[in-house]
């Protein structure tokens, strides 16, 4: 199925450091999403963009829906060790007959104390 | 967050029996969903359900049924479990389209099932 191209695919990094990942798509969306999962849990979702350009801020994280409408990225700034986890985007577009979503393919953070 | 519950949230089960996996949500939200997740291969749609008795197959069905006989309740069954249907199975819901918030989908705790 389709999915957006996630980069990069895994992570590590040490504590204190900043973070950058992002998601693009052949296809315009007009919402991008962005989730975390922690370890044995359900994905979380941490911000969510209606606005091409629009650029959002949940405590230490920044996401932007890109001008274009077919791509976003998400920062961390000062990472934490539990910053660890997977990050998924998703799109959401309209004439979606189930409401779906498409998701990339995570990015795994690892924080080294 | 929505409250989404899913039970079991552990299973061990034999090949070639049948498993059923219930997912319950308090929202009232109009749309459900079942995936599974693996390694390598992310989040991928099993089944959706776009109301009470309308559901329709998501990109890896073959081998699950769904059933939404009430809005709160999304059931996933293995008719005759395989050991390939060993994974993480993730029911997750979404509000209609005349809500705020009607492109947010939020995810259960997932269930972990194994198919010896």
């Amino acid at each position: 199925g389709q999915q957006l191209n996630q980069s990069p695919q895994s992570m590590f990094i040490q504590e204190g450091e900043d973070v950058s990942m992002n998601c693009t798509s052949s296809s315009i969306f007009n919402t991008w999403l962005w989730y975390k999962q922690d370890p044995g849990e359900g994905p979380v979702l941490l911000i969510a963009l209606y606005k091409a350009g629009e650029l959002t801020s949940n405590g230490r994280l920044t996401a932007q829906f890109g001008i274009t409408r077919k791509d976003s990225f998400l920062n961390i700034s000062a990472s934490i060790p539990s910053d660890v986890g997977i990050y998924f985007c998703a799109g959401h577009g309209r004439n979606n007959a189930g409401n779906m979503l498409t998701f990339g393919g995570g990015t795994r953070l690892m924080v080294k104390p | 967050d929505a409250g989404i519950t899913q039970s079991p949230r552990h299973k061990v089960t034999e090949t070639g029996t049948p498993v059923t996996l219930r997912c319950h949500q308090t929202e009232n939200h109009r749309y459900m969903y079942w995936y599974r997740q693996d390694p390598g291969h992310g989040l991928r749609l099993i089944h959706y359900s776009y109301g009470v008795k309308d559901t329709d197959k998501g990109e890896v069905s073959d081998g699950y049924s769904v059933s939404r006989s009430k809005t709160e309740d999304f059931l996933l069954t293995l008719e005759s479990a395989t050991s390939s249907q060993t994974s993480v199975y993730f029911c997750a819901t979404m509000p209609g389209e005349r809500e705020a918030s009607f492109s947010e989908q939020f995810f259960g705790p997932g269930t972990r099932l194994t198919v010896l």
